[in-house]
C-alpha cells in the first residue's frame, strides 16, 4: 500500500498567518490526492481534491498544489474557523490512505 | 441536499458480528462509488472499502486488515449501501463513516454521513 507522510505532524499559528501543510507520498500518485478538514466530533470535508481543484463552497484561502510524490496544503490566512485537523488521501491505487494528520492549533 | 444517515452501530463481543446501514438521498444513489471510513478514538481515518457503481458491476474493494471478515453491499432500488462486518476484533472498535464518492478524472470522497460508533469488547 502506498504511505503518506504528512508533516508538521502539529502546528501552532496565528489568526493571519500563512500556513502550509506538507503530504509526502511513498510512491508516485500523479495527481491522485485529496485535503480534508475535520473538527472534533464532526465528520471530515473535503476541501481540494485532484490535488488542486477546490471543493464547490470551500473558501478561495485555501489552496492545493502538487503532484508526483510531493504536495502542499496552503491556507493563505488562517482564520479562527480552519483551526483543526488536517488529513490527505491518495486515490491513485487500491488499498486508498489516508495521511496520519496535521493539527492546527492557535498559538 | 446530499444526505448519508448511518446506523446499525452498537458494542459487540469479540468474534462478533454487526451489520451498519446507510440511508443516502439527495443525489442519484445508482450513479455513484461508495465508500466506507472508520476512526478509532482519538485515531486517523483509514478506509475500510468501497463500492463501485452498476456500471462498473458493483465491484468492490478492501483495505487487507478486514478483508474476507467485511462485506460491502448496496441496494440501488432502496439507496442503501451496507457493511457487513464478521468476526469482529477489539480494534475494529471506531466511528464508521459512509462517504459518497464523485467522479473527477478518480472517484474523490465528497459527502460523509455523520457515522456511527462500533464498539468491540467483552
Amino acid at each position: 500500500d502506498i504511505q503518506l507522510t504528512q508533516s508538521p505532524s502539529f502546528l501552532s499559528a496565528s489568526v493571519g498567518d500563512r500556513v502550509t501543510i506538507t503530504c509526502r507520498a511513498s510512491q508516485g500518485i500523479s495527481s491522485y490526492l485529496a485535503w480534508f478538514q475535520q473538527k472534533p466530533g464532526k465528520a471530515p470535508k473535503l476541501l481540494i481534491y485532484a490535488a488542486s481543484t477546490l471543493q464547490s463552497g470551500v473558501p478561495s484561502r485555501f489552496s492545493g498544489s502538487g503532484s508526483g510524490t510531493e504536495f502542499t496544503l496552503t491556507i493563505s490566512s488562517l482564520q479562527p474557523e480552519d483551526f483543526a485537523t488536517y488529513y490527505c488521501q491518495q486515490l491513485n491505487s487500491y488499498a486508498l490512505t489516508f495521511g496520519g494528520g496535521t493539527k492546527v492549533e492557535i498559538k | 441536499e446530499v444526505q448519508l444517515v448511518e446506523s446499525g452501530g452498537g458494542l459487540v463481543q469479540p468474534g462478533g458480528s454487526l451489520r451498519l446501514s446507510c440511508a443516502a438521498s439527495g443525489f442519484i444513489f445508482s450513479d455513484h462509488y461508495m465508500d466506507w471510513v472508520r476512526q478509532a478514538p482519538g485515531k486517523g481515518l483509514e478506509w475500510v472499502g468501497r463500492s463501485r457503481n452498476k456500471a462498473k458491476s458493483y465491484t468492490t474493494e478492501y483495505v487487507a486488515s478486514v478483508k474476507g471478515r467485511f462485506t460491502i453491499s448496496r441496494d440501488d432500488s432502496k439507496n442503501s449501501l451496507y457493511l457487513q462486518m464478521n468476526s469482529l476484533k477489539t480494534e475494529d472498535t471506531a466511528v464508521y463513516y459512509c462517504v459518497r464518492a464523485k467522479p473527477s478524472s478518480g472517484w474523490y470522497d465528497d459527502y460523509w454521513g455523520q457515522g456511527t460508533l462500533v464498539t468491540v469488547s467483552s
